[in-house]
């Protein structure tokens, strides 16, 4: 069964640092999503993307954030210069053209700015 | 008002227990609604939608629509230790282009 991917697992950065987190979409998806989970809270939406922009940004997706589609398969989010409040774990997800409803999510990114 | 909002619990049951899960909404123009299931430190993973009000079943689960009293529940019947998890129930905004989500309710099973 086809998933969404994300590397790495894990990441320890220090604050003021750039990071780039990846992920490989579902390979007939369109629509592509990057969410946030900070411990013990919501899953939070940063980002939509569809056709090589962005569709929606949430607040929390300020000047820091960036997000790429470098090549046919990848979908990456940076954080140019990160602090201790971005510590979370970062999900991508992806959908079909056709199904709104159904975004799958990838496994996460776990992110500790120390 | 916070758009979405579900009981954290968590909720401990015995194994064979029917659960109920519950969620409210505020924005009455919602119209998909979904449940996720998360064990820990993983990615969410969609058990089911509805759209509108209404019933839906898949095996042991069902996902039930209120859309009068903007109320979202998930029925698990003959639950498992398997079932023990976080559920997230989650709409989708009015655009389409993002899912919000409830804070998760964690459930244990013991057998």
């Amino acid at each position: 069964e086809p998933e969404v991917t994300q590397t790495p697992s894990h990441q320890v950065t220090q604050m003021g640092q750039e990071v780039i987190l990846r992920c490989v979409p579902i390979s007939n998806h369109l629509y592509f999503y990057w969410y946030r989970q900070i411990l013990g809270q919501k899953v939070e939406f940063l980002v939509s993307f569809y056709n090589n922009e962005i569709s929606e940004k949430s607040e929390i997706f300020d000047d820091q954030f960036s997000v790429e589609r470098p090549d046919g398969s990848n979908f990456t989010l940076k954080i140019r210069s990160t602090k201790l409040e971005d510590s979370a774990m970062y999900f991508c997800a992806s959908r079909a053209m056709t199904t709104q409803e159904t975004q799958y999510f990838g496994p996460g990114t776990r992110l500790l700015v120390l | 008002q916070k758009e979405v909002e579900q009981d954290p619990g968590p909720l401990s049951v015995p194994e064979g227990a029917i659960v109920s899960l519950n969620c409210t909404y505020s924005n009455s123009a919602f119209q998909y609604f979904m449940w996720y299931r998360q064990y820990s430190r993983k990615g969410p993973e969609l058990l089911m939608y509805t759209y509108s009000s209404g019933n839906k079943e898949d095996g042991r689960f069902t996902a039930q629509v209120d859309k009068s009293s903007k109320y979202i529940s998930l029925f698990i019947r003959d639950s498992q230790p398997s079932d023990s998890a976080t559920y997230l129930c989650a709409t989708l905004n009015q655009a389409g282009t993002a899912l919000i989500f409830g804070k998760g309710t964690t459930l244990s099973v013991s057998s």
